[in-house]
């Protein structure tokens, strides 16, 4: 089974803080995607990135940004938490559009 | 500007009669769209698929049904069971490329026994 693995479930960081996501999968794909999920908004995909060290703008990257260094590894920054990103953040890979997405668990970030 | 809109927040459907969700969407560049399911603290799971080619795709208990002129999609679930219970959300994409979805608002469908 493809995984895709957030390396936090969980967590609370205070306002002005540079946060860091993490997300690897382990079936050598070459898209890698983040969303964050809010009520009643759905999933908004932030930044996604279909090849190492290339990364494009989603609906909504105001305060993030991304690095892909490895194939595997897709990592979120928020350059300076705000508490209006205080969200659940969603890590996805494809490989084909057939397959669709594969999701990692997600990570509950509270901004206090 | 919402492209990919679940109207429903939630349905509630009684155990072993049919749930149908629905999405409409407004970009005419759509041509591949999918369903996923989510529980909550997991991340979302994929459900089914089909291709702007077809108007039906069917596996097991679920079926999705693609209106291309209505520009609409619905999900049937039938039998449904308690486990169907969860988020759904329908999503699209427009491009072959890095296959970027967009998605809807999800629909909370809770089964009663």
């Amino acid at each position: 089974d493809v995984k895709v693995t957030q390396s936090s479930r969980y967590l609370v960081k205070r306002t002005g803080e540079k946060v860091f996501l993490e997300c690897v999968q382990d079936m050598d794909h070459e898209n890698m995607f983040w969303y964050r999920q809010d009520p009643g908004l759905g999933l908004r995909l932030i930044y996604f990135s279909y090849d190492v060290k290339m990364k494009e703008k989603g609906d909504i990257p105001e305060g993030y940004s991304v690095s892909r260094e490895k194939k595997e590894r897709f990592s979120l920054i928020l350059e300076s938490a705000s508490t209006n990103q205080t969200s659940m953040y969603l890590c996805a890979s494809s490989l084909t559009q057939g397959s669709g997405y594969t999701f990692g668990s997600g990570t509950r970030l509270t901004v206090v | 500007d919402q492209q990919v809109k679940q109207n429903s927040p939630s349905l509630s459907v009684q155990e072993g009669r049919i749930s149908i969700l629905n999405c409409d969407y407004t970009n005419s560049m759509f041509d591949y769209f999918l369903w996923y399911k989510k529980y909550p603290a997991e991340g979302p799971t994929f459900l089914i698929s089909i291709s702007s080619i077809k108007d039906k795709n069917e596996d097991g208990r679920f079926t999705v049904f693609l209106n291309k002129s209505a520009k609409h999609l619905s999900l049937h679930i039938v039998p449904s069971q308690p486990g169907d219970s969860a988020v759904y959300f329908c999503a699209a994409s427009a491009h072959q490329g890095a296959q970027k979805l967009v998605f809807g608002q999800g629909t909370r469908l809770t089964i009663n026994p």
